[in-house]
């Protein structure tokens, strides 16, 4: 069982190029999130998708865009990737059956990205 | 102020000790509270919910305490292999952003 993957693990960038983060799960999960974490900021929402076809802004949101392909795939695109865009970007999906479950995320293993 | 806030650490304590930290919130408002367990390098894991009952799981217990609007997590009996960062999970009515992740408090364990 693979729960969540996103790829790649690792990626440089140069300013101005762009990219996309793929992420998948196979829990058969209706909500999908992508976070990013930089030291002592803790997780910081960029977007997510409650379901199939929706998706909406987090915290984070400028210069990010996302695709919610299915109900397995949520992918992050930066299109222009700026060094303020250097971190840790985790994708993760919940089970929202119940207003509890909507809460227990579980991620994928992370890409660190470098923006020079 | 931010939303959730957590005591970074880190706390060096020895195999076998207890441990506790706290993590306190803004808005009273808040409905469900966890903690996530992030090894160095890896992705955030659940640990466990905390209920307003205060709930176990082994050696770790979790507590709520709405009056104060914080949350506790002990660690008895620690092991080597419970060094990671222990992040606060709070959050709001039915929706994404309101999912607000504590910056962690990293724990060490020393033989």
């Amino acid at each position: 069982n693979a729960g969540v993957t996103q790829t790649p693990k690792f990626q440089v960038l140069k300013t101005g190029q762009s990219m996309t983060l793929q992420c998948a799960q196979d829990m058969n999960h209706n909500s999908m999130y992508w976070y990013r974490q930089d030291p002592g900021m803790g997780l910081r929402l960029i977007y997510y998708s409650a379901s199939e076809g929706t998706t909406d802004k987090g915290e984070v949101p400028n210069g990010y865009n996302v695709s919610r392909l299915n109900k397995r795939e949520f992918s992050l695109r930066l299109e222009s990737a700026a060094p303020s865009q250097t971190s840790v970007y985790f994708c993760a999906s919940s089970r929202d059956r119940k207003a509890d479950e909507r809460e227990k995320l579980f991620f994928g293993s992370g890409t660190q990205l470098s923006v020079l | 102020r931010k939303e959730v806030e957590q005591d970074p650490g880190p706390f060096n304590v020895p195999e076998g000790a207890t441990v506790a930290f706290n993590c306190t919130y803004s808005n009273s408002a808040s409905q469900s509270f966890f903690w996530y367990r992030q090894d160095c390098r890896k992705e955030p894991k659940l640990l466990m919910s905390v209920y307003s009952s205060g709930n176990e799981d082994g050696r770790f217990t979790a507590q709520l305490n709405r009056a104060s609007q914080y949350i506790s997590l002990l660690i008895r009996d620690s092991k080597l292999s419970d060094s990671a960062t222990y992040l606060c999970v709070v959050t709001g009515y039915s929706s994404a952003s309101k999912i607000i992740f504590g910056s962690g408090t990293r724990l060490s364990i020393r033989p």
